[in-house]
């Protein structure tokens, strides 16, 4: 079975820590990973990523891809109160139920 | 704002109703994207239009159903509602056929009462 697994569930830090939130995948014929930010509704997106090894960054936020292991990475770093959401994973895959499976999601709490 | 709009915002209604969520996707976008999200089982994929014409699906259970119009908005219809059918459900849009960037809608709030 298709499945999207993120960890931690939730992380409470304080301003100013690096956190690093982690997805892993089983999917049929992997086509993208996705990261999405989820404030108080709407999933805004942040990255995509289909090569192994390349980096994506966009401020203060940077992703990674590994495609052997099957995982993915989302890094924060000097974290801010601003950064509080829940950080949703999906693949893009091509099996009998395609598009995309999304994980838990992380809930990531930033105290100031 | 994504510039996906969705209405109504709140929708309470009975066991075994009958609904009508409406998505407006953004402007040039050809696909639009329905999820449901509750709070077990999270985000979930229910089907996907392109430029008028089914292109994949998901779990999407056989009370409900959908459609894009020829102006490219899309309605999800949800019928003998019960009450595990509570949930926020999304539209999303994207350029192209892949949901390689998807903007998201505000949402709908369905309650079953």
């Amino acid at each position: 079975e298709d499945k999207v697994v993120q960890s931690p569930l939730s992380l409470v830090v304080h301003e100013g820590d690096t956190v690093t939130l982690n997805c892993s995948y089983e999917v049929t014929n992997f086509r993208s990973l996705l990261w999405y930010k989820q404030e108080k509704k709407a999933p805004t997106f942040l990255f995509m990523l289909t090569s192994s090894g390349i980096e994506k960054k966009s401020g203060r936020l940077s992703s990674i891809l590994d495609k052997k292991e099957l995982f993915s990475i989302l890094n924060i770093t000097a974290t801010q109160t601003g950064d509080s959401a829940i950080y949703l994973c999906a693949v893009h895959h091509g099996g009998s139920q395609g598009n995309l499976i999304f994980g838990k999601g992380t809930k990531l709490s930033v105290k100031p | 704002d994504s510039g996906v709009t969705q209405t109504p915002k709140h929708l309470i209604t009975a066991t075994g109703q009958r609904v009508t969520l409406r998505c407006s996707p953004r402007s040039g976008d050809l696909s639009v994207y329905w999820y449901q999200q509750s709070l077990d089982q999270g985000l979930q994929f229910l089907i996907q239009y392109y430029n008028g014409e089914e292109r994949a699906k998901g779990n999407i259970l056989e009370r409900f159903s959908a459609q894009q119009f020829p102006d490219l908005h899309s309605e999800l219809n949800l019928s003998s509602l019960e009450l595990g059918d509570s949930a926020l459900y999304f539209c999303a849009s994207s350029v192209g056929g892949m949901p390689n960037e998807q903007y998201f809608g505000p949402g709908t709030r369905l309650t079953v009462t």
